[in-house]
């Protein structure tokens, strides 16, 4: 069965600073892959997505993600970190059964 | 504005009153899911529906029921509710047929006491 994991419970970064999050997902295929932003209080937002072609991804607010067929990876970044994404991050994939496995979530935490 | 929206954001209720959580969306999506949302384990998927009166379990179904009368609409019903089902609730819709690229409704929190 498809799986997800996102090997970092918690990140800390300094406001200004780059930031990768990563995503290990576990499909014989080629996978449908997403990227979810959740603020405190607030349901999931898309950031991303990838379907095919490209394999380096741009989405909303900056964030981009790269497939990596080889490392069963989906890593996501921004160059830059603002304050204002300090968030819960998911990673989440469409494999098959007609739903999203998501990951178990990292939380970022921005230093000002 | 295109989204999905949930009733009631926050519930609190007592072991065995049945209670109804309604869903809907205005974006003509034909799928529609619930999930639930506990801390470490990111969203488990509860149920969900390709269709109008197509129904499937997701990977935690127990101690829920869901109908889907119309497009729009999917709620959700816990006719026995219990202290375990204590969650953060989300309805999600997708323009895909196959529930992959899905849009969420801002989340139910449900305490059972």
């Amino acid at each position: 069965a498809q799986s997800v994991t996102q090997p970092d419970i918690h990140i800390t970064v300094s406001e200004g600073a780059s930031l990768e999050l990563r995503c290990n997902y576990s499909y014989g295929a080629t996978p449908y892959l997403f990227w979810y932003v959740q603020s405190p209080g607030q349901g999931l937002q898309l950031l991303l997505k990838y379907f095919s072609g490209d394999t380096l991804v741009q989405g909303i607010k900056g964030f981009e993600a790269e497939f990596k067929r080889s490392q069963s990876s989906f890593n996501l970044r921004k160059p830059s970190v603002h304050w204002s994404d300090a968030a819960e991050y998911f990673c989440a994939v469409g494999a098959g059964g007609n739903k999203l496995v998501f990951g178990a979530g990292t939380i970022l935490r921005v230093k000002s | 504005e295109a989204q999905v929206t949930q009733n009631p954001r926050y519930l609190i209720t007592v072991t065995g009153k049945k209670l109804t959580v309604t869903c809907s969306q205005n974006m003509n999506h034909e799928y529609m899911s619930w999930y639930r949302q506990d801390p470490g384990l990111g969203l488990r998927q509860i149920y969900y529906s390709m269709n109008v009166e197509v129904t499937d379990k997701g990977d935690v179904p127990e101690g829920y029921k869901v109908s889907r009368k119309e497009k729009r609409n999917f709620p959700l019903i816990l006719e026995s509710p219990s202290p375990n089902q204590t969650s953060l609730y989300f309805c999600a819709s997708s323009p895909s047929g196959q529930g992959w690229e899905q849009y969420f409704g801002p989340g139910t929190r449900l305490t059972v006491t």
